[in-house]
């Protein structure tokens, strides 16, 4: 699996949206980008996911860049609950396992 | 729908004991994996077990092992408890065998003294 960088942290003013950028110069052609959080004594959160065209759900939108090398998470109207580890991980989609690599992620501190 | 159950949530043990900690999957999920989280490793995958069977191992001594039963409950086991084992064990299970998205456990925290 491609290997993620991250911003080690960065804070955020409640209400604004947060922009979390991930480096992943060599994705392959069948490696998703995957987003989780991890809040504070509790486990990973699934976040979203995508391969190669934006997605948005209910909790953020995922830009990736038309060369796939580098994604951006946006949580639209980030709320001091949002205050996590955000953790950006690239792994090929098949049925050799559900095995996720972490890297250090990114801690986000949304202020008041 | 429950989620993901952990067992038990904190638990403290001597060096050179034994442990073995349990992991009840979302109702039809068959994939449980589990990681070891500290502040100095991050988190780590251990190993992921389909249909009973384990699909995958992390770089981990053989003193970690675990199983999977018939109705995908999971269990690990840490034999001949070191210091450095100390963490929080996560637990995660997924629907199926291809990763759309894993829902964690809140994890059992193990203490070693």
């Amino acid at each position: 699996d491609a290997k993620t960088t991250q911003p080690t942290s960065m804070d955020c003013a409640e209400g604004r949206a947060a922009n979390l950028p991930c480096n992943h110069s060599t994705i392959s052609g069948n490696e998703y980008v995957y987003w989780y959080r991890q809040i504070h004594s509790q486990g990973p959160q699934y976040i979203i996911h995508g391969l190669k065209n934006n997605e948005t759900n209910e909790m953020a939108s995922l830009i990736i860049t038309e060369d796939r090398k580098s994604s951006t998470l946006i949580l639209p109207h980030a709320t001091l609950r949002d205050t996590a580890v955000y953790y950006c991980i690239v792994r090929v989609h098949k049925a050799a396992g559900n095995k996720l690599t972490f890297g250090g992620g990114t801690r986000v501190l949304v202020k008041p | 729908k429950a989620g993901v159950t952990q067992t038990p949530r904190y638990l403290i043990k001597t060096r050179g004991q034994q442990v073995t900690l349990s992991c009840s999957p979302i109702s039809g999920h068959r994939s449980v994996s589990w990681y070891q989280q500290t502040p100095g490793q991050g988190l780590q995958f251990l190993f992921e077990y389909f249909s009973e069977t384990q699909r995958n191992k992390g770089n981990f001594p053989g003193r970690f092992s675990g199983r999977q039963f018939s109705n995908s409950r999971s269990e690990m086991n840490v034999s001949t408890l070191e210091l450095g084992d100390s963490a929080l064990y996560l637990c995660a299970s997924s629907w199926g065998q291809d990763l759309t998205e894993a829902f964690f456990g809140q994890g059992t925290r193990l203490t070693v003294v």
